[in-house]
């Protein structure tokens, strides 16, 4: 199966400053259609994961355009240009190339 | 569009639970089905998926032959049977639509339902 790597396991930002998540893949998550089979979640605190990212860089409905996804085959970022209080919580990478479906281990974002 | 799972429960191991998952607000039969589970401070894991008409399932190794996961169209239901329960299966057990775009593309999720397997 491919693993998914997440860096840093916790990232604190100060609110109105950018944020910056890295995933990394064991195997390409290019496919020959030219998409990049890499999706990003959030869990707020409590709550269920909500979709954010999906392949690559698309945004799912009701997502602000501070969240931005980017990178190609094996090494991906999420970015937020300018961190919210509730953008707290933890995020996760996932591929969806092949089965099984693999997440990283999660990204904790805190407030300052 | 919401889905909202139910069955969850402490049971022992080797013990048997059926989880259950019903959906509404969009059209059931159009769209494949998942169950990802958490275990307690802990990330995501895919587990199982079923395609529309329930022909085509596909389940994680560390369930297979445990766990079938099956639905209902008729009754907008998703179920996940767990037979041979081991303490590792202790989680949070989330109910997920598959988008249209691609397979695995979770695009809605239910609030979840607690599974804990102890003695």
């Amino acid at each position: 199966e491919i693993v998914m790597t997440q860096s840093p396991v916790t990232l604190a930002v100060t609110p109105g400053e950018p944020a910056s998540i890295s995933c990394r893949s064991s195997q390409s998550l290019l496919h020959s259609d030219g998409n990049n089979y890499l999706d990003w979640f959030r869990q707020k605190p409590g709550q269920s994961p909500q979709l954010l990212i999906y392949l690559r860089s698309n945004r799912a409905s009701g997502v602000p355009d501070r969240f931005s996804g980017s990178g190609s085959g094996t090494d991906f970022s999420l970015k937020i240009s300018r961190v919210e209080a509730e953008d707290v919580g933890v995020y996760y990478c996932m591929q969806a190339l092949q089965s099984p479906p693999t997440f990283g281990q999660g990204t904790k974002v805190e407030i300052k | 569009v919401q889905l909202v799972e139910s069955g969850g429960a402490l049971v022992q191991p080797g013990g048997s639970l059926r989880l259950s998952c019903v959906a509404s607000g969009f059209t059931f039969s159009n769209y494949a089905m998942t169950w990802v589970r958490q275990a307690p401070g802990k990330g995501l894991e895919w587990v199982a998926n079923i395609k529309q008409d329930g022909g085509d399932k596909d389940h994680v190794d560390s369930v297979k032959g445990r766990f079938t996961i099956s639905r209902d169209n008729a009754r907008n239901s998703v179920f996940l049977q767990m037979n041979s329960l081991r303490v590792e299966d202790t989680a949070v057990y989330y109910c997920a639509r598959e988008g249209f775009s691609y397979d695995w593309n979770f695009d809605v999720w239910g609030r979840g339902t607690l599974v804990l397997v102890s003695s």
